[in-house]
């Protein structure tokens, strides 16, 4: 079982257009991370919210915590070549916060 | 500033045979965790160390698989006797404070059994 689902698993687009990415559960986490990995390196930490209904800019990237704490989106505007990664979004269960609880993630490819 | 550093980046080893991987966490963190990744599996907990201690180990296997965080040098993930099943990406996380929110990732170690 799954406890985070991302999608979708796998997204091209082309350079310029708009995406959004999801990170959904049926848990409550007390915290929830984007992270982005690329091949053959570690995730590298994006952004991390804690609040329900958070919002965070990243430059282009937009992170949203849902209002419950149990899902969570990633918008990226104006996609670039550079954005080409897996997207990863991992959890803090509540009361249970010493390990993540890691999605499968979203494969992204930006065309020039 | 280092980063979580891993090494080696790449290992092969024959079934039957021993593999360390090695982790020295970002200076100033005392909180160590090591993940498994499978291509169609994802990231998978396996332990989350402090210094000398081990905190929570239920993502590791019982058997062949230890792992320790000395009070001086780098952490070890050890498995012993690997199989082909083995064969994964290994990484590395270390944070500032507990619970793995803002860990840094290390690069990994690509382990191969063959």
């Amino acid at each position: 079982t799954q406890l985070l689902e991302q999608s979708p698993q796998f997204l091209s687009i082309q350079e310029g257009e708009n995406l959004t990415v999801y990170c959904n559960s049926s848990s409550v986490f007390s915290s929830l991370q984007w992270y982005r990995q690329e091949p053959g390196e570690g995730p590298v930490l994006l952004v991390t919210v804690v609040t329900g209904g958070e919002v965070k800019k990243l430059k282009r990237l937009t992170f949203q915590f849902g209002d419950a704490r149990k899902d969570s989106s990633l918008h990226i505007t104006a996609a670039q070549p550079g954005d080409t990664g897996l997207y990863l979004c991992a959890g803090g269960l509540a009361g249970n916060n010493r390990k993540l609880i890691w999605g499968l993630g979203t494969s992204l490819a930006v065309n020039p | 500033n280092a980063g979580v550093m891993q090494n080696p980046r790449h290992l092969v080893r024959r079934r039957g045979q021993e593999a360390r991987l090695r982790c020295s966490p970002m200076k100033g963190h005392s909180h160590v965790y090591w993940y498994r990744q499978l291509p169609e599996e994802g990231l998978k907990f396996m332990v989350y160390l402090q210094k000398e201690n081990i905190i929570d180990e239920s993502g590791m296997p019982k058997e062949r698989f230890s792992a320790e965080f000395p009070k001086e040098g780098p952490s070890i993930l050890r498995i012993q006797q690997v199989v082909r099943g083995d064969s994964a990406a290994y990484f590395c996380a270390s944070s500032q404070v507990p619970g793995g929110t803002e860990a840094f990732f290390g690069q990994g170690t690509r382990l191969t059994v063959v």
